[in-house]
C-alpha cells in the first residue's frame, strides 16, 4: 500500500527543546516536501526536496531544517522550537508521470505540534 | 505576499448544485495548478491538476477551468454531494520550465458544505 508516514502524530514540547518529526514514503518518489497548516492561512510550504541531497526553501523556512540522505526519508528538524511553530505539519511525496508534468502525490496524516 | 488568492472562504451548496471555487495568481512562472481536497482530521489529497496550455480539464464531476490571460483558474464540482463537503485548496507551482519541481504555493482554502 502506497503511504507516507509521519511520527510522532502528536507532540507537546517546550520552547528551545530540539525535536525531529520523521517522514517516510514507500513509493520511491523523488519529490518530498513539508507544509504547515494554520487556521486562516491555509497550507504553507516549509522546505522541499527534489531528490537525495537536493533541498530548497519554501515560503516559510525560518526556524526549520531538513535533510534528505535517503530517498525514502525526509525529516523535519526544529533546532529551537518557539510557540509560533505550534501548528499542524504535513509531509508529502510525489512523482511526475510519463507526460512530465502530471504528478502522483500523497500526503502524510499530519503531526500536531504544540510548543509551550 | 500572497501569490495565490482563493475565494470564497466558505461556500454552501444544495445537493445536486454546482460548486465553484476561484483562484487568482500573479506569478507568470507558475506552470502547474493542482487542487486538493481535505476532510477534517486528514491530510490533503490531490484531486485534479491542470497545466497552463490547456483551458479545461475534466475528471468525473470535477472540472478545472483555466484562463491564462486573466491569471485565474477555478474548480467546478457538478452535481455536488454531501460527501463532497470538505476544504478545498488551489495551488500553483513554479516548475522552472516544467521539467523540475519548484516551490508550491497554496490558496487560503474554501470550506464547502453541501446540504442534503
Amino acid at each position: 500500500e502506497a503511504q507516507v508516514t509521519q511520527n510522532p502524530r502528536y507532540l507537546i514540547t517546550v520552547t528551545g527543546k530540539k525535536l525531529t518529526v520523521t517522514c517516510s514514503q514507500n513509493m520511491n518518489h523523488e519529490y518530498m516536501s513539508w507544509y504547515r497548516q494554520d487556521p486562516g492561512l491555509g497550507l504553507r510550504q516549509i522546505y522541499y526536496s527534489m531528490n537525495v541531497e537536493v533541498t530548497d526553501k519554501g515560503d516559510v523556512p525560518e526556524g526549520y531544517k531538513v535533510s534528505r540522505k535517503e530517498k525514502r526519508n525526509f525529516p523535519l528538524i526544529l533546532e529551537s522550537p518557539s510557540p509560533n511553530q505550534t501548528s499542524l505539519y504535513f509531509c508529502a511525496s510525489s512523482s511526475k508521470g510519463l507526460a512530465g508534468w502530471e504528478e502522483t502525490q500523497y500526503f502524510g496524516p499530519g503531526t500536531r505540534l504544540l510548543v509551550l | 505576499q500572497q501569490q495565490v488568492k482563493q475565494s470564497p472562504q466558505s461556500l454552501i451548496v444544495q445537493k445536486g448544485g454546482i460548486s465553484i471555487i476561484n483562484c487568482a495568481y500573479e506569478n507568470t512562472a507558475f506552470d502547474y495548478f493542482p487542487w486538493y481536497q481535505q476532510f477534517p482530521g486528514k491530510g490533503p489529497a490531490l484531486l485534479i491538476a491542470i497545466r497552463p496550455d490547456v483551458s479545461e480539464k475534466k475528471e468525473g464531476r470535477f472540472t478545472i477551468s483555466f484562463n491564462k490571460s486573466a491569471k485565474q483558474f477555478s474548480l467546478h464540482i457538478m452535481d455536488s454531494q454531501p460527501g463532497d463537503s470538505a476544504t478545498y485548496f488551489c495551488a500553483a507551482r513554479d516548475g522552472a520550465g516544467g521539467t523540475s519541481y519548484g516551490k508550491l504555493t497554496f490558496g487560503q482554502g474554501t470550506i464547502l458544505t453541501v446540504h442534503p
